[in-house]
């Protein structure tokens, strides 16, 4: 079956523009979770859905970046001003049940160059 | 937080069986053990879980130290395409659902 797909595969911006990145889960999943990994680093948590619940923002860097999921599906992960440490691989997983043992399955990932 | 402890590197020879080791002396009774590796220019994909048991699936199997201290992953036979960052995590329900990575152990294979 189809897998996480994320758009655009890569984005290049000048510093100072707002971008959108874009993650379609799993079909039926109800779990969506946001990461990224900078050139070198470890992949970072951002934020968490899990069907009709609060998101965890807790991993966010700053108040430049929102996410939302629309209808349970779809999700935009949304970077105001971009800054240059911003550049980075942005990765969207998501999984069928919140819980422990759970398996996150991950999209490809979007690579943001911020100039 | 619990973490692990893996080597920053190994190197294998190409159809020889591999075993990736895991400190996790912290670890606690509901934690559950996760192998997740990454391949150059994608995204992470999921390997084994455990809980105390040792496991077996066709990547891979989990050993799991009797005292869950520790872990191993043992590739069966190595291939070029196992050549990867593989990343040890433990899933801390008080740190909510994300994966915790960690620089994880980066594999090279050599034919």
């Amino acid at each position: 079956g189809a897998g996480v797909s994320q758009s655009p595969s890569n984005k290049v911006t000048e510093k100072g523009k707002d971008v959108e990145l874009r993650c379609d889960p799993i079909s039926g999943h109800t779990a969506l979770y946001w990461y990224r990994q900078s050139l070198g680093q470890g992949l970072e948590f951002l934020i968490y859905f899990q069907g009709n619940s609060a998101p965890d923002k807790s991993g966010l860097p700053s108040d430049r970046f929102s996410a939302e999921r629309t209808g349970g599906s779809v999700s935009t992960l949304t970077i105001q001003r971009t800054q240059q440490e911003d550049s980075a691989v942005y990765l969207c997983a998501s999984s069928l049940l919140r819980e422990l043992a759970d398996t996150q399955y991950f999209g490809p990932g979007t690579r943001l160059t911020v100039l | 937080d619990a973490k692990t402890t893996q080597p920053n590197s190994m190197e294998s020879n190409e159809e020889e069986p591999v075993h990736l080791p895991c400190n996790h002396s912290t670890i606690s009774g509901t934690d559950y053990i996760h192998w997740y590796r990454q391949l150059p220019s994608q995204g992470p994909e999921y390997v084994i879980h455990g809980l105390t048991s040792n496991v077996n699936n066709r990547m891979a199997s989990l050993a799991i130290a009797e005292d869950r201290k520790s872990s191993t992953l043992i590739l069966h036979r190595a291939t070029l395409r196992d050549a990867a960052v593989y990343y040890c995590i433990l899933r801390d329900p008080h740190s909510g659902y994300a994966l915790n990575f960690g620089k994880g152990t980066s594999l090279l294979v050599t034919p």
